[in-house]
């Protein structure tokens, strides 16, 4: 599976951007970016996944660049309840049912 | 409402009495899914059941041990826990296995070896 390189903290002004980079440099064509997020205590929470284009939810947007060699995810306002380990996720195509979590990103938002 | 629950969120057990973990879940997924997680740590697979097949990881120690009698449910079952054992033990559900599906967890139970 593609390995993925996050940085190991990010701050971030309540009600602005929060941009989570991620680096997966090894990803080959079928394997989908998948990002989850774990607010302290609870368990991880499902955000969104692509595998080439753009993707906008609810939640937040995922853009990934054209060579797939990193992908961004976007909170576009940020608030305090956003503060968590946001992980970025690299899956294999077909029936691989693996989730490999890494180190991931610890978000803060602050006031 | 919550879609994959686990009960207890804390559990208490002493070392080397064995201790049994649930799950549940309403959504009619196919696969559910355990995983530890230790302190600082990213969560663990430690095994996975399709429908009533089950598939361990090949570094889950044998200490541990999964039951799923129907759909909904599924349980894991520590034989003699140590004290490496403490760790939130998460579960989740996914409708498949294919690459596009997402998992669902759980809030987790906290396990405590004394």
């Amino acid at each position: 599976d593609a390995k993925t390189t996050q940085p190991p903290s990010m701050d971030c002004a309540e009600g602005r951007a929060a941009n989570l980079p991620c680096n997966h440099s090894t990803i080959s064509g079928n394997e989908y970016v998948y990002w989850y997020r774990q607010i302290h205590s609870q368990g991880p929470q499902y955000i969104i996944h692509g595998l080439k284009n753009n993707e906008t939810n609810e939640m937040a947007s995922l853009i990934i660049t054209e060579d797939r060699k990193s992908s961004t995810l976007i909170l576009p306002h940020a608030t305090l309840r956003d503060t968590a380990v946001y992980y970025c996720i690299v899956r294999p195509g077909g029936s691989n049912y693996k989730l490999t979590f890494g180190k991931g990103t610890l978000l803060t938002v602050n006031p | 409402d919550a879609m994959v629950i686990q009960n207890p969120r804390y559990q208490v057990t002493q070392f080397g009495k064995p201790v049994t973990l649930s799950c549940s879940q309403t959504l009619n997924h196919n696969v559910m899914y355990w995983y530890q997680q230790k302190s600082s740590q990213a969560p663990k697979l430690l095994f996975h059941y399709y429908d009533k097949d089950f598939n361990n990881e090949a570094d889950t120690p044998d200490n541990f041990q999964s039951r799923r009698p129907n759909t909904s449910f599924c349980f894991l079952d520590i034989r003699s826990p140590g004290l490496g054992d403490a760790a939130m033990y998460l579960c989740a559900t996914s409708r498949d296995l294919g690459a596009g599906t997402e998992a669902f967890f759980g809030q987790g139970t906290r396990l405590t070896v004394v």
